[in-house]
């Protein structure tokens, strides 16, 4: 079957830390692979995505990379934010359907 | 362009009591989709559309029942609402191929 296993939570990290949340993906066929944030009391919104095996998605500063050899689409950003507190979702859609992993929550400190 | 909107953004209910939530996109979306976001376990699929007046069951569908009559509308219905059904309830659209999906700010339903 369809499934994404992330990095459990919580995160902090200091302003200017380096980020990193793990993803790992199980799927028959090729998904497309996205990172969603939800920011408190909001909706999830896109950040970033990839539609095939080495692509590499980015936005905003954050960027991951579509592992097809270990199944895993990582997260990174180089420099956080305060604003980039938030829980990170990586998903993955596959036919007609999302799988969603269970959410990592980042929370940066000045 | 609102995007993708919920009505209501609250509700409480008592055990037995029904209701329905609806969902509204503006983007022209044959897709569209109900989630249900508890703590620690993400989000789970309730039910699916792949267009107008079609409907499919996702990971969670027990107790819940949708409608798609217009292609811009996907409503959600809680016939006898349960304590286990307090959680938050996200629509979501998108377009084939890309799948992309994009979301609505959510209905926090709460019942007792």
């Amino acid at each position: 079957g369809n499934s994404v296993t992330q990095m459990e939570g919580p995160v902090t990290l200091s302003e200017e830390a380096f980020l990193t949340i793990n993803c790992t993906y199980t799927a028959t066929g090729y998904p497309s692979l996205f990172w969603y944030v939800q920011y408190p009391g909001e909706g999830l919104q896109l950040l970033l995505k990839a539609t095939k095996a080495d692509d590499k998605g980015s936005n905003k500063g954050f960027e991951a990379t579509y592992r097809k050899e270990t199944t895993s689409f990582h997260l990174e950003k180089g420099s956080v934010q305060v604003s980039d507190s938030a829980v990170y979702f990586c998903a993955l859609s596959a036919g007609n359907q999302f799988y969603f992993g269970t959410g990592t929550s980042l929370t940066v400190i000045p | 362009n609102a995007g993708v909107t919920q009505t209501p953004k609250f509700r409480v209910l008592k055990t037995g009591q029904s209701m329905t939530l609806l969902c509204a996109q503006d983007m022209n979306h044959e897709y569209m989709y109900w989630y249900r976001q508890d703590p620690g376990m993400g989000l789970r699929l309730i039910h699916y559309s792949v267009g107008e007046g079609t409907t499919a069951k996702g990971e969670v569908p027990d107790g819940y029942n949708v409608s798609r009559l217009k292609k811009q509308n996907f409503l959600l219905g809680l016939e006898s609402a349960a304590p286990s059904q307090t959680s938050v309830y996200f629509c979501a659209s998108s377009r084939p191929v890309t799948y992309e999906q994009y979301f609505g700010p959510g209905t926090r339903l709460t019942v007792t």
